[in-house]
């Protein structure tokens, strides 16, 4: 089982709706979480970190649920310069070393 | 804002030759990475360093690569025969704690390394 796993998209979107984005990951000793944005051919740029309380930045909302292990990105009131891919990150636990998972990214197309 | 510096933007380099990727971390943080992304695939960790040693790294991190911060500011990633598989964007990324507390890292531009 893949360790973090995204919907890879694309998601197309129209301008000003709201979208949203689950990732999964898949230990239980999972310990924080991000979601970076990453533009085509640019370095990955951290948008929010998780808390278990969840969280929200202005248009951007994160929640974590570790029952159910997957923490969960909404957009609201969607723009043209949302669009890039999303990263979901996950500090795990992994043979007594954490370590930085990254998923494979959900692309997210926002059109006019 | 401090940001991570990375030089250069771009490296063209024949098969079998070294290279040299730099980074300027923030100053104040102690925790350095190196990261690569494959065109079109995901992040990969490659190292991270603290205290002037490797803290850890993944299995990509095999014999060809090292790390070194030979100043108080500069972290290089050296190649040191590449392959054409190494062809990929490298990114220098740095936190001011370690990778269990929680901390987000920031990451450089990146160096975009491509294998002749």
């Amino acid at each position: 089982r893949k360790e973090v796993e995204q919907d890879p998209g694309p998601f197309n979107v129209p301008e000003g709706a709201t979208v949203a984005f689950n990732c999964t990951y898949s230990n239980s000793a999972s310990q924080s979480f991000f979601w970076y944005r990453q533009d085509c051919r640019k370095e990955p740029k951290l948008l929010m970190s998780v808390y278990s309380s969840g969280n929200e930045d202005g248009r951007f909302t994160a929640q974590l649920n570790r029952a159910s292990q997957y923490i969960s990105l909404l957009i609201r009131d969607s723009k043209l310069s949302d669009s890039a891919t999303y990263l979901c990150v996950v500090n795990m636990d992994l043979d007594s070393n954490y370590q930085l998972i990254w998923g494979a990214g959900t692309k997210l197309i926002i059109k006019p | 804002e401090p940001e991570v510096t990375q030089t250069p933007s771009h490296q063209v380099t024949q098969m079998g030759q070294e290279v040299i990727l730099r980074c300027v971390p923030i100053s104040n943080h102690l925790y350095f990475y190196w990261y690569r992304q494959i065109l079109g695939q995901k992040v990969e960790f490659l190292v991270s360093f603290y205290n002037n040693e490797i803290s850890e790294k993944s299995e990509i991190f095999d014999d060809q690569f090292s790390v070194e911060r030979p100043d108080g500011s500069n972290f290089t990633l050296k190649i040191r025969s590449t392959k054409l598989e190494d062809s990929a964007m490298y990114f220098c990324a740095s936190s001011l704690l370690g990778r269990g507390s929680g901390q987000p890292q920031h990451f450089g531009d990146g160096t975009r390394l491509s294998i002749l």
